[in-house]
Parts: C-alpha cells; sequence; structure tokens
C-alpha cells in the first residue's frame, strides 16, 4: 500500500522565521511527488517534482525531491502571516495515477 | 485564471437520499478526479475518469457511488443512498496530463461539503 508521512504534522512560528516541511513516502512506480497548500477548502497547487536534486523556486517557497532517500521537503523562508495554511503533500505513483496525500503539516504564522 | 468550480458548495441530507455533486473542470483538462476529505482526515482518492469512462477507482467508491460527464462540460458524482459516513467535503479536480513523464498537476475546485443526518 503506497503511503506519505508528512512532518511535523503541526508548527507554530513567528514572521521572518524559516520553516522546513518534510515529506516522505513508500510507493510502487513513482511519478511524480506535489505540495498543495490548503487554507479553507480546495488545495492550491504549489509544486510538482519528478527528477531528484532539482530545486523548484517560488517567491519565498522553494522544494527539491530526493529520490534515493524517497522524501521531499518544502522550504518557506522570511514566512508571513498569510503562510499560515495545511501544506500538503502528495504523491502520484503506479498506473492508478491517482494522487495519495500525506495527513498534511498544519502551519501557523503568528505576527 | 481558468478554474475548476463546483456545486453546491454545501448541502444537507437525511440518510438514504441520493445526492449529486456537480463539477465544471478546466476547459482543455482532459481527466477528471474525484476526491473526498472526512473532516479532520486525509484527503482521498475516490476515482479518476478519462475519455467517458472510469480509469481507475479506489475501494471507498462503492456500488453507492456513480460519475457521469452528461455533456461537454460538467461532471458529477451521485452518491445513491447515503450514509451518516459519506460525510465529507468532496473535490472534484482536472489535469491535463501534459507534464514531464506524462504528468500533469491536478488542480481543485473548492470543494462540496457534504453533511449526512
Amino acid at each position: 500500500e503506497d503511503k506519505v508521512v508528512q512532518s511535523p504534522l503541526s508548527l507554530v512560528v513567528h514572521e521572518g522565521d524559516t520553516v522546513t516541511l518534510n515529506c516522505s513516502y513508500e510507493v510502487t512506480n513513482f511519478r511524480s511527488l506535489l505540495w498543495y497548500k490548503q487554507e479553507k477548502k480546495a488545495p492550491t497547487f504549489l509544486f510538482m517534482l519528478t527528477s531528484s536534486g532539482i530545486e523548484k523556486k517560488s517567491g519565498r517557497l522553494s522544494s527539491i525531491l530526493d529520490k534515493k532517500e524517497l522524501f521531499s521537503i518544502l522550504n518557506i523562508t522570511a514566512t508571513q502571516t498569510g503562510d499560515s495554511a495545511i501544506y500538503l503533500c502528495a504523491v502520484e505513483a503506479g498506473s492508478a495515477r491517482q494522487l495519495t496525500f500525506g495527513s498534511g503539516t498544519q502551519l501557523t504564522v503568528l505576527p | 485564471e481558468p478554474e475548476v468550480t463546483q456545486t453546491p458548495s454545501h448541502q444537507v441530507t437525511q440518510m438514504g437520499q441520493e445526492v449529486i455533486l456537480r463539477c465544471v473542470p478546466i476547459s482543455n483538462h482532459l481527466y477528471f478526479y474525484w476526491y473526498r476529505q472526512i473532516l479532520g482526515q486525509k484527503v482521498e482518492f475516490l476515482v479518476s475518469f478519462y475519455n467517458n469512462e472510469i480509469s481507475e477507482k479506489s475501494e471507498i467508491f462503492d456500488d453507492q457511488f456513480s460519475v457521469e460527464r452528461p455533456d461537454g462540460s460538467n461532471f458529477t458524482l451521485k452518491i445513491r443512498s447515503t450514509k451518516l459516513e459519506d460525510s465529507a467535503m468532496y473535490f472534484c479536480a482536472s489535469s491535463s496530463r501534459l507534464g514531464p513523464a506524462n504528468t500533469g498537476e491536478l488542480f481543485f475546485g473548492e470543494g462540496s461539503r457534504l453533511t449526512v443526518l
């Protein structure tokens, strides 16, 4: 059974801090790993990673994948209160083409 | 920016009633999905749909569930006889699958919250 584990489950930081969110996976026939931000309702897409060692960057957010060690990290620098959300990691694997989600990391950024 | 839209945003129903949740995927996308998230739990895959038929379905997607693309734009999820445990947020998603390795990011709708009493 495909498994995606995120850590920490929750994190409270102050504005300006840098955070690192972790995602490890055990899947058969890995295809891609995706990061989503879930604020109130719909997960909104952040990154899709398919290759090891290539950092994807969008503003203060960046992510990298290690296919040998089977994990990914999501970094957020200079956090803002608007970054408060649940960050979801999901893996697409096998021929099934569906995503298996982790439980998410609840990030709270205090002013 | 194109988006996936879902209706209704919230539906309350009695146990045993039929429910239809509607979705309009992004117009040039070819792959459609339903996911659900029970309050406080993980987002779970229900079903994927391509070329007017189901591609994959999870164990959750039993005979009480069905999907349909009745016209060129709508994608519906029907629950025939709702149970209390069907209470969840149901997300529709679509994908173009034109990215590297024939993957493509999923774009999610805002969700339909179903409450079964």
